[in-house]
């Protein structure tokens, strides 16, 4: 079974930008979840969606959204790009609605300068 | 590799030993609570999960405890290898709410 997919690996953008990042998740599995890892503030929750819906939100601002399509695949977006805006943004996908094991993807890596 | 965390409390430890890294969690109402491993390059990785019915887990050369009276977690590593040698999160769960709170992490490194 593939893992867990996201594309690009790498972007740079500048401020200002929009970005929107990809998340495949493992086939069958309808739950996602974004994360956002940066040094200072470790992985922080952005947001979690089930069959096309979100369902939590952590707190970032309303400049972070995203959302999930009929397949499962998922896109984050990101608008008016700000330096602190770089880090490593990490997809999880989940098999089931409740509490279990996510599988993670490696990640993108966003660089705004 | 990218750097997964620049000031991340770091344990280094023998080869061969037994490694204990700690947790600390924040929801005194989570009740699931989960081990990843992350490697620098790629995503966590999943090692062991616990629920909060449960004191204590065990799986292949690792056992989680959970002491919900101080909130704390802890995972120990059996026989430290270099191979286990990444960054160990514990991320906590309130069921109902679709979200898991990270831990700042740990750096372990294996010494030869």
């Amino acid at each position: 079974k593939a893992g867990v997919t996201q594309t690009p690996r790498y972007l740079i953008k500048t401020r200002g930008q929009q970005v929107t990042l990809s998340c495949s998740p493992i086939s069958g599995h309808r739950s996602v979840s974004w994360y956002q890892q940066t040094p200072g503030q470790g992985l922080q929750f952005l947001f979690e969606y089930f069959s096309e819906t979100q369902r939590n939100k952590g707190n970032f601002p309303g400049r972070f959204s995203g959302r999930q399509f009929s397949n499962s695949r998922s896109e984050m977006n990101v608008s008016t790009l700000e330096l602190g805006d770089s880090a490593l943004y990490l997809c999880a996908s989940k098999g089931d609605s409740g509490q279990g094991e996510q599988y993670f993807g490696p990640g993108t890596r966003l660089t705004v300068t | 590799g990218e750097s997964v965390g620049l000031h991340l409390p770091t344990l280094s430890v023998q080869e061969g030993d037994n490694s204990i890294i700690n947790c600390a969690y924040s929801n005194s109402a989570s009740d699931y609570f989960i081990w990843y491993k992350q490697e620098s390059g790629k995503g966590p990785q999943f090692i062991i999960d616990i629920r909060s019915n449960m004191d204590k887990r065990q799986g292949q050369r690792v056992t989680v405890l959970l002491n919900k009276t101080v909130k704390h977690l802890s995972l120990q590593i059996a026989a430290t290898q270099p191979g286990d040698s990444a960054v160990y999160f514990c991320a906590e769960n309130l069921g109902g709410t679709y979200k898991y709170i990270f831990g700042t992490g740990t750096r372990l490194k294996v010494l030869a």
